[in-house]
């Protein structure tokens, strides 16, 4: 069973760099799939943040695009993501994800979830 | 950028009712399209994949239809545990957005 788990602090304070990391187990990033974050503000909906490949081939929202950094560890089995200039916009709770993206398929979904990490923006 | 607009925002319906959920993209996407139910607190957890195709495991009260810009999500007989939030999301050009959001209340 693929498990994902977010880690890391709960209170970043304003204009500093938000950085989480996801630790998958049950499957081998290197074997394949994208690798995403999605974000989902208190009380709102959920906004993607970014992807990236087992290769390390990234792609971004665009309108995060500019302070969005996503990296994959494969010998740890784990990716990050790093959110700079952050603001009281940025408060969220921030869940890791599999990306089915797939051409050949025509697969676009996120299938498995990590349960989410509350991430506050606050000096 | 491709906007998604869900409707209903809310809808009350009770046990054993038939609820149909649209989803409607601004331009053509396909069958690019994923639905997924959230309750609170938890992480949201994928029904429908490629617009129609029932994620294993999903019960098969759910279905998903549509393709281009017109979607929806069907639940044929409301269950108790189907109370919650409910999500498309659409691909396009490595650039995925959600609609806002369909809240299934007990009426």
């Amino acid at each position: 069973q693929v498990q994902l788990q977010e880690s890391g602090p709960g209170l970043v304070k304003p204009s500093e760099t938000l950085s989480l990391t996801c630790a998958v187990s049950g499957y081998s990033i290197s074997s394949g799939y994208y690798w995403g974050w999605i974000r989902q503000p208190p009380g709102k909906g959920l906004e993607w943040i970014g992807s990236i490949y087992h290769s390390g081939s990234t792609y971004y929202n665009p309108s995060l695009k500019s302070r969005v950094t996503i990296s994959v560890d494969t010998s740890k089995n784990q990716f990050s993501l790093k959110l700079s200039s952050v603001t009281a916009a940025d408060t969220a709770v921030y869940y890791c994800a599999r990306d089915t993206l797939d051409y050949g398929s025509g697969s676009c979904s996120f299938d498995y979830w990590g349960q989410g990490t509350l991430v506050t923006v606050s000096s | 950028d491709i906007q998604m607009t869900q409707s209903p925002s809310t809808l009350s319906a009770s046990v054993g009712d038939r609820v149909t959920i649209t989803c409607r993209a601004s331009q053509s996407i396909s069958s690019w399209l994923a639905w997924y139910q959230q309750k609170p607190g938890k992480a949201p957890k994928l029904l429908i994949y490629k617009a129609s195709s029932l994620e294993s495991g999903v019960p098969s009260r759910f279905s998903g239809s549509g393709s281009g810009t017109e979607f929806t999500l069907t639940i044929s007989s409301l269950q108790p545990d189907d109370f919650a939030t409910y999500y498309c999301q659409q691909y396009n050009s490595y650039w995925r957005t959600f609609g806002q959001g369909t809240k299934v209340e007990i009426k």
